[in-house]
């Protein structure tokens, strides 16, 4: 059964600052995507990034940047230069081949603080 | 502009009564999803799509109804046998496997 834990529930930090959010999967398959969703507080759910399993390659995208990790199966997302517009629910999500649903973690609130 | 509609945005309900949340998009995808979202819960899949006329449960389908007669609609009926209704419902649609493209969510509030 695949299973997506993101254990840090609220993190606070000041603007500027860098931030990490974790995210730890479980999956059977050997063939799966892993996604990051952020969640303003309008509610829509905003895609940030999608990886297959056989790309390990860290992502940057501008103060975004995603570190994946098989080893440890982890996708952690991490925003540098933290800004006040970064505040949001952020949430990881698996999907598993064969175009199965997207699990979704529980999320984590991210508030930055000016 | 291409997207997900999903009306209304806030509901309110009286207990015992069915309603019905609304979901439309134009972005001719063939798979459509229903999302719970609880405080502290994350998103739990209720029931989804991915072709028209057919339709799967999801972890959470008690107390819930759907249909999908239009590739682009895929209403949701809440029923009076769903025993703690009260959520923000996300409607959402993908292209392949995983992408999921979503709306503005309902917020249902049963009084």
């Amino acid at each position: 059964a695949q299973k997506v834990t993101q254990a840090q529930t609220e993190i606070s930090v000041v603007e500027k600052e860098d931030v990490t959010l974790d995210c730890v999967y479980e999956t059977r398959d050997t063939t799966y995507y892993l996604f990051w969703y952020k969640q303003p507080p309008s509610g829509e759910l905003v895609f940030l990034i999608r990886r297959n399993s056989f790309d390990e390659q860290n992502e940057i995208s501008g103060r975004y940047s995603w570190n994946f990790q098989k080893s440890t199966s982890s996708f952690n997302f991490t925003i540098t230069a933290s800004q006040v517009v970064d505040s949001a629910v952020y949430f990881c999500a698996l999907s598993e081949a064969g175009n199965t649903p997207l699990v979704f973690g529980k999320g984590t609130r991210l508030s930055v603080i000016a | 502009d291409g997207g997900i509609t999903q009306s209304p945005k806030y509901l309110f309900r009286k207990e015992g009564q069915n309603v019905t949340l609304s979901c439309e998009q134009n972005l001719n995808h063939d798979a459509m999803y229903w999302y719970r979202q609880d405080p502290g819960q994350g998103l739990r899949l209720i029931y989804y799509s991915q072709i028209v006329n057919d339709f799967q449960k999801g972890d959470i389908a008690e107390g819930y109804s759907v249909s999908r007669e239009k590739k682009e609609s895929f209403p949701l009926t809440v029923t009076s046998a769903q025993k703690n209704p009260t959520a923000f419902y996300l409607c959402a649609s993908s292209p392949d496997p995983g992408e999921l493209f979503f709306g503005e969510g309902s917020r249902l509030t049963v009084l």
